[in-house]
């Protein structure tokens, strides 16, 4: 069973700072995903992580995938308070018809 | 252009009711998927349909819970004998085809309250 696990859960940091969200995976996978979801809102796509060693930046976000390690980074460079929300980081297991399976998400309160 | 969209918005029951929830993907979009999401938690997968088929339904809970998409564009999810453990937001999501590349977008959900 294809199990992902995101760290930490819940982040408070200041506006300016710089943090790394974790996301480990269980078992080979084609693809990794990361979304955003706001409070009351449905979810965001930020980013497809395709292959080992890609990396995807927009804005002050950048995300990495280590297939060999099973591990994916989300990197907030500089925070602003507009990137408080929840990020979660999903893992298509591939080989046949399965939907995604995410993690329990990171919860990111960015304080002025 | 439109994106998923989803009805009702909220919907509140009575334990044991029967209940509907509506998705319409984008257009065009060949790859359906049903998930539930609990407070506090990631969504889980339910359902996949390619097309009218349910290429996987490997993620819906019992037998209470069967979607259906007759025509390969609008799917509905129905849930009989609605239990309290039901309540949760119901997100739909589209793909263009299940390619490698291609991205699920989310509609807004369903927050069905089972009381």
């Amino acid at each position: 069973e294809l199990k992902v696990e995101q760290n930490p859960l819940f982040l408070s940091m200041q506006e300016g700072k710089n943090y790394t969200i974790y996301c480990n995976y269980s078992t080979t996978s084609d693809r990794l995903y990361w979304y955003r979801q706001d409070p009351g809102k449905s979810l965001e796509s930020l980013f497809v992580l395709l292959s080992n060693g890609a990396v995807k930046q927009e804005g002050r976000l950048m995300a990495s995938l280590d297939t060999k390690a099973r591990l994916s980074t989300l990197h907030i460079t500089a925070a602003v308070h507009d990137l408080s929300a929840t990020y979660f980081c999903a893992v298509d297991s591939g080989g046949g018809a399965d939907g995604l399976t995410f993690g329990k998400g990171t919860h990111l309160i960015i304080q002025p | 252009g439109a994106g998923v969209s989803q009805t009702p918005s909220n919907k509140v029951t009575e334990k044991g009711k029967y209940v509907e929830l509506r998705c319409d993907p984008i257009s065009g979009h060949t790859a359906l998927y049903w998930y539930r999401q609990s407070l506090g938690q990631g969504p889980e997968f339910l359902i996949y349909f390619q097309g009218t088929g349910a290429a996987d339904d490997s993620g819906l809970p019992n037998d209470r819970f069967f979607a259906v998409r007759p025509e390969g564009s609008v799917s509905t999810l129905k849930i009989q004998r609605t239990e309290r453990g039901d309540s949760a937001v119901y997100l739909c999501a589209s793909s263009l085809n299940r390619g490698l590349t291609d991205t699920q977008y989310f509609g807004p959900g369903t927050r069905l309250t089972v009381l």
